[in-house]
């Protein structure tokens, strides 16, 4: 059984769509970390989430962590085809201690110009 | 350039021979990790160090072992490789500021073993 379930797991649109990726778990965390990862490269980081119900926002991707800080979304307005990638959501096993993360199995998105 | 670098990024060997993946970091940083991406399975960490000479077992450490004998070096070894040790193999460093980690991740050593 995954910690961490992400939906979906495939997607493909056109670009200038929109989208929403989801992580859930039924356990609590601390925090909560998004990344992307290309091709041919390691996931790169692109948010943490710390408090229930924050919402950050990196350009044209919003991220909200749950109120009960078990699940969270990514949504992306007018996608691009610079955004095709594997999103993935990793959580801490200790409180405010990445070193020990447990990933989900991913999102992988295709945006088609 | 901050970067974590990876040697070999291919690798095929055979059973049983045994190998090292390198793995070094340019930024201090005192936190490394060793991780294993497997379709269906996602990302699964290895083994990860808090500092040299201070190891310590992840979710899928049989069949490994890494050292930290430098702050900035952190090889994971393969003493007798087996084809289910086929995988993509990724390195990280990470540092820790204002109650939040950041990890970096190296670009990722293919492993192939017949």
């Amino acid at each position: 059984t995954q910690l961490l379930e992400q939906s979906p797991q495939f997607l493909s649109i056109q670009e200038g769509e929109n989208l929403t990726v989801y992580c859930n778990s039924s356990s609590v965390f601390s925090s909560l970390q998004w990344y992307r990862q290309e091709p041919g490269e390691g996931p790169v980081l692109l948010v943490t989430v710390v408090t229930g119900g924050e919402v950050k926002k990196l350009k044209r991707l919003t991220f909200q962590f749950g109120d009960a800080r078990k699940d969270s979304s990514l949504h992306i307005t007018a996608a691009q085809p610079g955004d095709t990638g594997l999103y993935l959501c990793a959580v801490p096993t200790y409180p405010y201690n990445t070193d020990k993360l447990i990933f989900g199995t991913g999102t992988r998105l295709q945006v088609f110009p | 350039e901050a970067q974590v670098t990876q040697n070999p990024r291919y690798l095929i060997t055979v059973t049983g021979k045994k190998l090292t993946v390198t793995c070094s970091q340019n930024m201090n940083h005192e936190y490394m990790s060793w991780y294993r991406q497997d379709p269906g399975l996602g990302l699964r960490q290895i083994y990860y160090s808090m500092n040299v000479e201070v190891t310590d077992k992840g979710d899928v450490p049989e069949g490994y072992k890494v050292s930290r004998k430098e702050k900035r070096n952190f090889p994971l070894i393969l003493e007798s490789p087996s084809p289910n040790q086929t995988s993509l193999y990724f390195c990280a460093s990470s540092f820790y500021a204002a109650e939040q980690e950041t990890q970096y991740f190296g670009p990722g050593t293919r492993l192939l073993v017949l």
